[in-house]
């Protein structure tokens, strides 16, 4: 089984809508990242968490929030979904004790907005 | 403001030739760095990673080279396999590795030709 998870894999929804992502983990790791992907930008960090009460804003924290609901458990929300967060969304988890730095990320989620 | 730089969006190179991926960085403070790799549909996976401490580190085919006078990284992949087509990505972070903040390069295309 995969240790980290992501559902839904892909998305589609209209303009306006709210829409919740999740991610799991069963590798007991401290920290949580979420990210998107766009052609010829790479990686951007939009929230991470280094424990359940510990929430921070990354590089693109605008439109979207965040629920650390337990440690194995990190959503990513879209209040109000506009076209531009079309992307591809990636859950990550590291271990504070573990490979610096090093994040297993899970297989993503692909969003459209229409 | 890209602080993390892949200049070249593809490679593309012969089965049994060497593979070099370039990275550039433009803030001094990185002082750990990454290589990531990505097949389609699935999340990025952990490569190589390389502290500021050293110029370059090995494991097994792959090797990563640091110049930080030049703020430059590169991957080197030797020999090169089909099964190393795939998108790489470089990253940097401050901290001696351990902020849990990775900033991202655009990633680069590598296709390996049998």
């Amino acid at each position: 089984d995969a240790d980290v998870t992501q559902t839904p894999r892909n998305r589609i929804t209209k303009t306006g809508k709210r829409i919740m992502l999740e991610c799991s983990q069963t590798k007991g790791h401290d920290r949580m990242y979420w990210y998107r992907q766009d052609p010829g930008l790479g990686l951007r960090l939009i929230y991470y968490s280094f424990d359940v009460k510990d929430i921070n804003k990354g590089e693109i924290s605008d439109g979207y929030s965040v629920s650390r609901q337990a440690q194995a458990k990190f959503s990513l929300s879209l209040e109000s979904a506009i076209p531009n967060q079309t992307a591809l969304y990636f859950c990550a988890t590291s271990d504070r004790g573990g490979i610096a730095d090093t994040q297993y990320f899970g297989p993503g989620t692909r969003l459209t907005v229409l | 403001d890209q602080q993390v730089k892949q200049n070249s969006p593809s490679l593309s190179v012969q089965e049994g030739r060497i593979s070099i991926l370039n990275c550039d960085y433009t803030n001094s403070m990185f002082d750990y760095f990454l290589w990531y790799k990505k097949y389609p549909a699935e999340g990025p996976t952990f490569l190589i990673s390389i502290s500021s401490i050293k110029d370059k580190n090995e494991d097994g085919r792959f090797t990563v080279f640091l110049n930080k006078s030049a703020k430059h990284l590169s991957l080197h992949i030797v020999p090169s396999q089909p099964g190393d087509s795939a998108v790489y990505f470089c990253a940097a972070s401050k901290g001696s590795g351990n902020t849990g903040k990775l900033i991202f390069g655009q990633g680069t295309t590598l296709q390996v030709k049998p």
